[in-house]
Parts: structure tokens; sequence; C-alpha cells
């Protein structure tokens, strides 16, 4: 699968957007974008995935580079409990295994 | 969203002992299951796919002797961690895939974890 490269960590003020960042330039047209995350001794999280055009969900949206080369996971208000790591993972739709690889994810501080 | 539970959540157990991890599918059938290793301050790292009435895929660097997977049912894959020792001692996390239709097939649903301390 191909590689994605995240910042290790971001800070973030309660209450406001948060926009995690995700370069994935060696993506190939058959790659779904993906994004987990996952809260102190727990397990993942799934919380959006795209292939082209841009997504929304109740967690979060999903802004997709037209060269689809980065990404971006949107939080649109953030709150103490949105305080993880964000995995952006990178998944071939042509292949039949749907096996996730995790790298380091974004560690996100979210301040009071 | 779809559950998926794991039983136990924290075992502690002497070296040299078989420690068995279950991982459910609460309110979907898997075909599809993954376990998953992580040691503190490190990323998930995957271990094995367990697919429904055959034989795991290991992956490369695994012990399919020493991590013995077994997907019984549709709802059910377990994880045998034999002859453990104090080195094997990590956070075992698994997942599953709800083989649905169009956008669910690609989520991946999460287990909470079981943490394993090797005395």
């Amino acid at each position: 699968d191909a590689k994605t490269t995240q910042p290790n960590s971001m800070e973030s003020n309660e209450e406001e957007p948060v926009h995690l960042p995700c370069n994935h330039s060696t993506i190939s047209g058959t790659d779904y974008i993906h994004w987990y995350r996952q809260l102190p001794s727990q397990g993942p999280e799934y919380v959006i995935h795209g292939l082209t055009s841009n997504v929304n969900n109740r967690m979060a949206s999903l802004a997709i580079a037209e060269d689809r080369k980065s990404s971006t996971l949107i939080l649109h208000r953030a709150t103490l409990r949105d305080a993880a790591v964000y995995y952006c993972i990178l998944r071939d739709s042509g292949g039949s295994n749907y096996k996730l690889t995790f790298g380091k994810g974004t560690l996100l501080t979210v301040n009071p | 969203g779809a559950v998926v539970s794991q039983h136990p959540s924290r075992v502690i157990c002497k070296s040299g002992t078989s420690v068995k991890i279950e991982c459910r599918s609460l309110d979907f059938q898997a075909t599809t299951m993954f376990w998953y290793r992580q040691f503190p301050k490190k990323s998930l790292m995957l271990m094995a796919t367990s697919n429904e009435g055959s034989k795991a895929t290991y992956e490369q660097g695994v012990e399919k002797d020493k991590f013995l997977i077994n997907h019984a049912s549709l709802t059910l894959s377990t994880l045998t961690v034999t002859s453990a020792h104090p080195e094997d001692s990590s956070f075992y996390i698994c997942s599953a895939r709800d083989p649905g239709q169009g956008a669910i097939q690609e989520t991946q649903y999460f287990g909470p974890g079981t943490r394993l301390l090797v005395l």
C-alpha cells in the first residue's frame, strides 16, 4: 500500500476547528483514503473515508485535493473527547484483503 | 455503528502458559477479522488476517505456531498466545469487516483491546 505522511502532533483549542493534514503523493487511482482515530487505551475508531470527492459525516469532513496527493481531516468544533491519535491510511480498493497498515499518526491535543 | 467486543479486557499470566483472547462481532457477520498488536507508544502492527472457515494469513515475522488463530464462526475469532513470555506482553486488538454493500465494506470495526501482561 502507498505510504502516508502526517505531522507527529498538533494542538487545538476546544470548540475551534481542527485541520489534520495527510500527504500521500504516491497514491494510486484505486486507493481509498481512510481516517481512524485511537483514544488512549482503546481500540481504533473509524472516522471517515473517501476516494475522490469530499465527504462529510456526523464526526468529521474529509477534504481531498484535486490531484489526490493530499487530504485533510476536518473536525468542525474540537472537544476534549477528540484528543486522540489520528491515522490516515490508504487502502487499495482493487485488493480483496482489506488490510489496513497503520503509520505513526498525529497525536491531537485539545486544550480547554 | 457495528460493535466488536473482546474478552478478556486484561489478563495477567505466568510465563509458559497459554492465553486465549476472543473477538466477537455483536450485530453483524464478519467473514474477515484482523488481529493487531500494539506496544506502548507505538502504532498498531497487523499480525494476521482471520478468515471464517479457512486458515489465517499471517504477516511476515509473526509465528503462526505461537499465535494460533481460529475463526470458527461468522461472529467469533480467537487468538491464542501459546507458551507466553514477558516479551509477548502487549495490547492485542481485533477488528472485523462487515461484508455489506457499498461504503460499509470499507469500514473496519475495532474491539476495545486486550492488555496482556506476562510475568
